[in-house]
């Protein structure tokens, strides 16, 4: 049973570009959340999404970021124009479906992204 | 304001020695649920623990034990006889009914050898 894929790995983007971050949760798995981690700086939450629904958003920044998660395919993160300072490692986590009893399941995370803006 | 709060940015310790990482957490939630991960080199997060709120039995597994302590809002984590490959960083998080989760800023854990 394959883990959270994230690719790629490592991003490389100049000022002004695009940058889309990849995510695939595990198999049986409909939560998928984002963070960012910045040295020093600890896992900032960014955005929690369900298939084709955007749960809670308020980690996102207002401009430029977007996220989906659609009915087929990965969960896609993606930053507009990016700027020097969005350089950061970007993890995607899931979650399997939350059932009537709530239990809060534990995050699986993903190996991150790498996201370096020269 | 900060909902999981680890005081401790960075700890060094010498192998064989016993060290706790402290996590203290902030919720209006009665049901809610705590973790602790690691973090090595290598980059990807592991889960170690996840405690809810009505279970406050301390657990142990190994050289790895979690004091959880409603009182004082406390889920400290202790490695008992550390080792190099306990060098990591360490994030405690807290979960509440939202389905959202919090993140500390993390410890930094070196054991020297």
């Amino acid at each position: 049973n394959a883990g959270v894929m994230q690719n790629p790995r490592h991003l490389v983007r100049r000022r002004g570009q695009e940058a889309r971050l990849r995510c695939s949760p595990m198999k049986g798995h409909s939560h998928v959340y984002w963070y960012r981690q910045l040295p020093e700086e600890g896992l900032k939450f960014m955005v929690y999404l369900q298939k084709e629904n955007i749960i809670d958003e308020s980690g996102m920044p207002k401009e430029r970021f977007s996220a989906e998660f659609p009915k087929e395919g990965p969960s896609i993160l993606r930053i507009q124009q990016v700027v020097r300072g969005d350089s950061a490692a970007y993890f995607c986590a899931s979650s399997p479906r939350i059932g009537s009893g709530r239990t809060n399941e534990k995050l699986f995370f993903g190996s991150g992204t790498q996201l370096s803006v020269l | 304001a900060q909902k999981v709060t680890q005081a401790q940015t960075e700890i060094s310790v010498v192998e064989k020695e016993d060290v706790t990482l402290d996590c203290v957490y902030e919720t209006r939630d009665t049901t809610y649920y705590l973790f602790w991960y690691k973090q090595p080199p290598s980059g990807e997060l592991v889960f170690l623990i996840r405690r809810n709120s009505f279970d406050e039995q301390n657990e142990i597994s190994g050289r790895y034990s979690w004091n959880f302590q409603k009182s004082t809002s406390s889920f400290n984590f202790t490695i008992t006889a550390s080792q190099v490959v306990d060098s990591a960083v360490y994030f405690c998080a807290l979960s509440e009914f939202s389905n959202q989760f919090y993140f500390g800023t993390g410890t930094s854990l070196t054991v020297i050898p």
